[in-house]
């Protein structure tokens, strides 16, 4: 069992839908990530939050629109995507995105969101 | 950006044997840490090994680094069919920042 959870495990939605991917977890940690992985492909980060504010937008399209309602949980909002959206989206979480206390700071991630766009 | 790149990339062998997977990349780091994914499974953090450390150990776990080299190496020993998994390495790009860029990592296949 993951300590990162991601609801649904599963979508498939067509081009215009809206639709969005949860993620919480109860560990306190104060950075949470979202990342896109292709199959047989590393996991690509998105965005990164730190307490609770958007600290890095890798040039993500504006079809995907990331939101951190409260510490605990991390919500990626999708609208109108592509057929190459189609991925495993992974949020993770850690301790803090500075390593302020500590250098010592893995990243926890949950089991991902498989997407399919039609 | 691509920062690490694993070799090898696919690598099959007999359960109980020894299994090395090496990790390379191009800037500088602060630490290099390794993560396993199961088929349809999030990744897990496997270990941490900082810029001014050599060699951790961790279970049936070893990791090396040479930063003069700019690699890593993942021993697996005594590997077993739950060890079959893909191994990613990850670096720090940004100095003091949990912003990590992951190599292209290596599939393992544990035959039993």
């Amino acid at each position: 069992d993951t300590e990162v959870t991601q609801t649904p495990k599963h979508l498939v939605m067509g081009m215009t839908n809206k639709k969005s991917l949860k993620c919480e977890q109860h560990m306190g940690h104060r950075a949470m990530y979202w990342y896109k992985q292709k199959a047989k492909k590393p996991p690509e980060l998105m965005f990164v939050y730190s307490y609770e504010k958007l600290s890095i937008n890798e040039s993500v399209p504006s079809r995907f629109s990331p939101e951190c309602p409260n510490s605990s949980l991390l919500n990626l909002h999708l609208h109108a995507l592509q057929p190459e959206d189609s991925a495993l989206y992974l949020c993770a979480s850690s301790q803090d995105f500075w390593n302020r206390k500590s250098s010592n700071q893995p990243q926890h991630f949950g089991d991902g969101t498989r997407l399919s766009i039609l | 950006s691509q920062q690490g790149e694993e070799d090898p990339q696919a690598l099959s062998i007999q359960e109980g044997e020894n299994a090395t997977m090496n990790c390379s990349y191009k800037t500088s780091i602060n630490n290099l840490q390794w993560y396993r994914q199961n088929s349809g499974r999030g990744l897990v953090h496997l270990i941490l090994i900082r810029s001014n450390e050599r060699e951790k150990h961790s279970g049936r776990l070893r990791v090396t680094l040479d930063t003069s080299k700019k690699s890593s190496s993942l021993l697996i020993t005594a590997s077993r069919a739950a060890d079959t998994a893909s191994y990613f390495c990850a670096t720090d790009v940004i100095q003091g920042a949990q912003k990590l860029v992951f190599g292209q990592g290596t599939r393992l296949t544990i035959n039993p």
